[in-house]
């Protein structure tokens, strides 16, 4: 069973502080994705890794970056976090071959006060 | 970019059967997937369906695909309350150079007694 661990469900920051999410899979693929979810809008992607050390931006990366120093962990950073990051984040994992389906990470709700 | 589209809410009766419709653009769609979100968790994978498939058959879940009219849909039979949630559409290309998928809104599914 391929696993997806986000480091937590939920967090409470206040606005300004630098905020990291990390994702964990256990499954050795080499596709790792950061998203955002917000009621109304579906599942935005923000960043994705195929590789070590490598990232791509997605479709709303302002305000974020990402580290991947290793295969299996994929971090999402806020530099400085503000109230309209509060979100829910999804961390996804997926082969580069086969049938691309991902598998996602439990997700973490993130409150900036 | 390319769309996929999916309606945003649909209510059913315990027992019955629920279809659950999905419109996608791309042609070159090459795998079409359905995931389940429940309350304050993440997606999980269904089913998905390659594309030179009709339908697809898993227990009470069965996906038709009509590739000329771009239209997939997933339908649960004997619908239970434990099945309320919601439901992701979402293909991807690779033949079209991205393995990301693109994803629907979501369809929430509400089953009452």
């Amino acid at each position: 069973d391929v696993k997806v661990t986000q480091s937590s469900r939920y967090l409470v920051k206040r606005t300004g502080e630098k905020v990291f999410l990390e994702c964990v899979q256990d499954m050795d693929h080499e596709n790792m994705f950061w998203y955002r979810q917000d009621p109304g809008l579906g599942l935005r992607l923000i960043y994705f890794s195929y590789d070590v050390k490598m990232k791509e931006k997605g479709d709303i990366p302002e305000g974020y970056s990402v580290s991947r120093e290793k295969k299996e962990r994929f971090s999402l950073i806020l530099e400085s976090a503000s109230t309209n990051q509060t979100s829910m984040y999804l961390c996804a994992s997926s082969l580069r071959q086969g049938s691309y389906e991902q598998y996602f990470g439990p997700g973490t709700r993130l409150t900036v006060t | 970019g390319e769309d996929v589209e999916q309606s945003l809410f649909l209510s059913v009766r315990e027992g019955d059967s629920s279809v659950i419709n999905c419109t996608y653009t791309d042609s070159s769609s090459t795998y079409l997937y359905w995931y389940k979100q429940e309350p304050g968790a993440g997606l999980q994978l269904l089913t998905y369906i390659f594309s030179n498939m009709d339908m697809k058959q898993d227990q009470r879940l069965t996906v038709l695909l009509n590739k000329k009219d771009k239209h997939l849909s997933l339908r649960i039979a004997d619908t239970q309350t434990g099945d309320s949630a919601i439901y992701f559409c979402a293909e991807t290309s690779p033949s079209g150079g991205s393995y990301i998928p693109t994803f629907g809104r979501g369809t929430s599914l509400i089953v009452h007694p």
